[in-house]
């Protein structure tokens, strides 16, 4: 199993762009979250899905967009990229009460 | 709003010492308690859950103790090697979670040891 994956490894936008960040897994969990990590600081959940077709706000949603058509990928939308952005997200998912993480996308935004 | 916080954010051993990690919430109403590990670039590792009717857990030379009632957990650390060199976090779910499990996560405490 690979786990969860996540592309880009590295990304840098200029103010305004949008891009998406993939992640998949293929361990058929029915929970994914995204969340970002600022330097220093602990972990902020941006989005989350309980399963295929349901996503629900975390606690810093503004500014990202979510989808979930299939159980293995929950992709992460930036439409107007802006440099309070900048940060490391990391996918995760979950059956039980213990999440797996991806290993991140660092995203600069200049 | 549940707060997490860990002290210290930074914390430098020699090899083969003893040590604890402290980890403080302010909203007792938790369900459980997990202590991850994250290695530099690369995402986070559980390594111990303590559920809320838990006193304590342990794995290896890994052993992390909740009070609840306080609002604190500790992890403890044997004989630390240079390879238990990471970024600890703990984070707690909040009872009553009927969605997933959404975490609030402490800020990590840096352990370096030396050899």
């Amino acid at each position: 199993n690979a786990g969860v994956t996540q592309t880009p490894k590295f990304r840098i936008l200029k103010i305004g762009q949008s891009m998406t960040l993939q992640c998949t897994q293929d361990m058929n969990h029915n929970y994914m979250y995204w969340y970002r990590q600022d330097p220093g600081m602990g972990l902020k959940l941006i989005y989350y899905s309980v399963g295929a077709g349901i996503t629900d706000k975390g606690e810093v949603p503004n500014g990202y967009n979510v989808s979930r058509s299939t159980t293995e990928d929950f992709p992460l939308r930036l439409e107007l990229a802006a440099p309070s952005q900048t940060s490391v997200y990391f996918c995760a998912s979950s059956l039980g009460d213990t999440q797996y993480f991806g290993p991140g996308t660092r995203l600069t935004v200049l | 709003k549940q707060e997490v916080t860990q002290i210290p954010a930074a914390l430098s051993v020699p090899e083969g010492e003893n040590l604890v990690l402290n980890c403080s919430f302010t909203d007792s109403a938790i369900y459980n308690l997990q202590w991850f590990r994250q290695d530099p670039g690369k995402g986070l590792t559980s390594l111990l859950l303590i559920q809320s009717s838990q006193r304590e857990q342990t794995s290896g030379r890994l052993n992390a103790s909740l009070d609840k009632s306080s609002g604190r957990s500790t992890l403890y650390i044997a004989a630390s090697q240079p390879g238990d060199s990471a970024t600890y976090l703990c984070a707690v779910r909040p009872r009553g979670e009927t969605s997933g499990s959404r975490l609030t996560f402490g800020e990590g405490t840096q352990l370096t040891v030396n050899p």
